[in-house]
């Protein structure tokens, strides 16, 4: 099972909310990452988690709050976002997160609109 | 200047066309090297790593040039379901949990 499913698939959000998408993977990975992706351009990264330890920010602002509550869950918390915060969300899990090569499987990822 | 660079296209082809696309990097400490695939509104799914001795899976073909800082992905036998966004990526030897995407190159097969 190559899995990883994302929670919700699409969100609306006004600036004041406070929402978080969810990612889980039944694996056995060790590493969890959040993307970025706005339309018609690349995935950028965001936060890693290995071994449920954040282990890379990419100078994200503090708005979007990363948790690993254990190895199979990972969540964004999101709070007083701004319209430029909209994009698809995307969840991804690879085995250790150490060893150069490692295959990054994607969710689905969570398509986000922020009014 | 892009870390990660590909023209963006699209690449109109025929169905049992042959088409290549290029990518090159920017940073020298570039160690690992991959082609995504991204279908419209779905997410990335890796297609295949890429070595510097060239791999090929079925009509899919990548080559490594390290010393021009090159990579390539041919497709032989184009068919419709090839369609896609290719995103061509590399990761760092100090910083390999990072995926650095380039901007992709759209491929559209028609009938």
């Amino acid at each position: 099972d190559t899995e990883v499913t994302q929670t919700p698939k699409h969100l609306v959000m006004g600036m004041t909310n406070k929402k978080s998408l969810k990612c889980e993977q039944h694996m056995g990975h060790r590493a969890m990452y959040w993307y970025k992706q706005k339309a018609k351009k690349p995935p950028e990264l965001m936060f890693v988690y290995s071994y449920e330890k954040l282990s890379i920010n990419e100078s994200v602002p503090s708005r979007f709050s990363p948790e690993c509550p254990n190895s199979s869950l990972l969540n964004l918390h999101l709070h007083a976002l701004q319209p430029e915060d909209s994009a698809l969300y995307l969840c991804a899990s690879s085995l250790q997160g150490t060893d150069w090569g490692e295959t990054q499987y994607f969710g689905p990822g969570t398509r986000l609109l922020v009014l | 200047r892009k870390e990660v660079e590909q023209d963006p296209g699209p690449f109109n082809v025929p169905e049992g066309a042959t088409v290549a696309f290029n990518c090159t990097y920017s940073n020298s400490a570039s160690q690992s090297f991959f082609w995504y695939r991204q279908d419209c509104r779905k997410e990335p799914k890796l297609l295949m790593s890429v070595y510097s001795s060239g791999n090929e899976d079925g009509r899919f073909t990548a080559q490594l040039n390290r010393a021009s800082q090159y990579i390539s992905l041919l497709i032989r036998d184009s068919k419709l379901s090839d369609s896609a966004t290719y995103l061509c990526v590399v990761t760092v030897s100090y910083n390999t949990d990072k995926l650095i995407f380039g901007t992709g190159t759209r491929l559209q097969v028609f009938p």
